[in-house]
């Protein structure tokens, strides 16, 4: 139980596709995550919210798309992605106001784009 | 900007011997570090922490000391186990302030140090 769960686990998507990937925390926690990451590539972090505001967009291309309706739930969007957008997709969330408080990550969203 | 530098491996070791993972920061404050562990088909886990100079972080037999003289944060545990076979990231936390909702917390991650522990 890691207390943030993703889902899908698994997509499969062509390119001209929509769908979207779903984030839930039950840890209490008002900073949200999106990190991307990729075979042999550092953890790239996409998108950052807090208290549902986005604070951070890291120059992602506008075919991702992040929602957060509330400080529990985050939403990525996807819609017309290209082949190197394959990867596993991780959600994080951390308490955010306190100092030294650690990020605690779902399971993440291995999606292939065909 | 913030940095976190680790060996890169792969790290093949052998059941019950000492393992070390290098880890080095840049940050222009005094930041928070952290392991994180990956076993495989898993998002990170967070395996142990530090939040200030010369605290060490300890969990399930790793251990961690913040070195601020040495800027290092190196991961060591005496008896590795084939269960502790995974890939191993060492971050450090950044206090930004947005100015509006209070403060968030971005983590600088390195590249990360696959083990291979075997039998």
């Amino acid at each position: 139980e890691t207390g943030v769960t993703q889902t899908p686990r698994h997509l499969v998507m062509g390119m001209t596709n929509k769908k979207s990937l779903k984030c839930e925390q039950h840890l209490g926690h008002n900073a949200m995550y999106w990190y991307k990451q990729s075979a042999k590539k550092p953890l790239e972090l996409m998108f950052v919210y807090n208290f549902k505001e986005q604070t951070e967009n890291n120059s992602v291309p506008s075919r991702f798309s992040p929602e957060c309706p509330n400080s529990s739930h985050l939403f990525l969007h996807l819609h017309t992605l290209q082949p190197e957008d394959s990867a596993l997709y991780l959600c994080a969330s951390s308490q955010g106001r306190q100092g030294g408080q650690p990020q605690h990550f779902g399971d993440g969203t291995r999606l292939s784009i065909l | 900007g913030d940095s976190v530098t680790q060996m890169e491996g792969p790290v093949t070791l052998s059941e019950e011997a000492f393992l070390t993972i290098n880890c080095t920061y840049t940050a222009t404050g005094y930041p928070s570090l952290f392991w994180y562990v990956q076993y495989p088909g898993e998002g990170l886990q967070l395996l142990l922490k530090a939040t200030k100079a010369d605290d060490k972080g300890s969990n399930k037999g790793f251990e961690a000391t913040y070195r601020k003289e040495t800027t290092s944060f190196h991961l060591e545990k005496g008896s590795v186990q084939v269960s502790d076979s995974a890939v191993y990231f060492c971050a450090l936390s950044d206090l930004r302030d947005p100015g509006s909702g209070g403060s968030n917390y971005k983590l600088t991650f390195g590249k990360g140090t696959l083990l291979t522990v075997n039998p």
